[in-house]
């Protein structure tokens, strides 16, 4: 299976700061892999695809990058919507995997 | 509006079975994979499985810990998804999602339903 790592696993932060959120697979994924957003009791939204495509109707403030096998989720302004929690997802080989997640919290 | 909306979850024991459904709507059902995807409140997500759509020949993908034991259907005139849950034990305690995704591979969980929790327990 391919192993997600999500890092950091929490972080604390304030509005307006820049967030930078990073997951490495385990082997080659292409670029077959997506970042969600999960506020609590919620099911989650999805942000970027393709690693690095802003899904519709998403600020433009979010954004996605890909170097080999580690990618990118970066928040330029943190707004108070977005606290919440980060999920990466490879989807080019089953099982599909998620990263273990990055809890974003108000400093 | 697109929309996926769970139901089925409950309290069942430990070697029971149960039968989620998830109902799509506003949009051409047919043309989708449907996935399931579970997460233990406050944990992380697992991807439970796929149904490819009519196209693909519905051939199913499962996760190694539920395969053998849960099962995925459709039913196509009833824009639905199923999932068969058998043999069920403490760990399948969970949130099950629904998600919707495109066989082209791009336009993967890009729809979501709320969940539908699922408690096995004596």
């Amino acid at each position: 299976d391919i192993q997600m790592t999500q890092s950091p696993s929490s972080l604390s932060a304030s509005v307006g700061d820049r967030v930078t959120i990073t997951c490495r697979a385990s082997q080659g994924i292409r670029n077959d892999l997506g970042w969600y957003q999960q506020k609590p009791g919620k099911a989650p939204k999805r942000l970027i695809y393709a690693a690095s495509s802003l899904q519709s109707g998403v600020p433009s403030r979010f954004s996605g990058s890909a170097s080999g096998t580690e990618f990118t989720l970066t928040i330029s302004s943190l707004q108070p919507e977005d606290f919440a929690t980060y999920w990466c997802l490879q989807h080019h080989t089953y099982p599909f995997t998620f990263g273990p997640g990055t809890k974003v919290d108000i400093k | 509006e697109v929309q996926l909306v769970e139901s089925g979850g409950g309290l069942v024991q430990p070697g029971g079975s149960l039968r989620l459904s998830c109902a799509a709507s506003g949009f051409t059902f047919t043309n989708h994979y449907m996935d399931w995807v579970r997460q233990v409140p406050g944990k992380g997500l697992e991807w439970v499985g796929r149904s490819r759509n009519k196209a693909n020949s519905y051939t199913p993908e499962y996760a190694a810990s539920v395969k053998g034991r849960f099962i995925i259907s459709r039913d196509d005139s009833k824009n639905s998804v199923y999932l068969q849950m058998n043999s069920l034990k403490i760990e399948d305690t969970a949130v099950y999602f629904c998600a919707r995704s495109e066989s082209s591979g791009i336009h993967v969980f890009d729809t979501w339903g709320q969940g539908t929790m699922v408690t096995v327990s004596s």
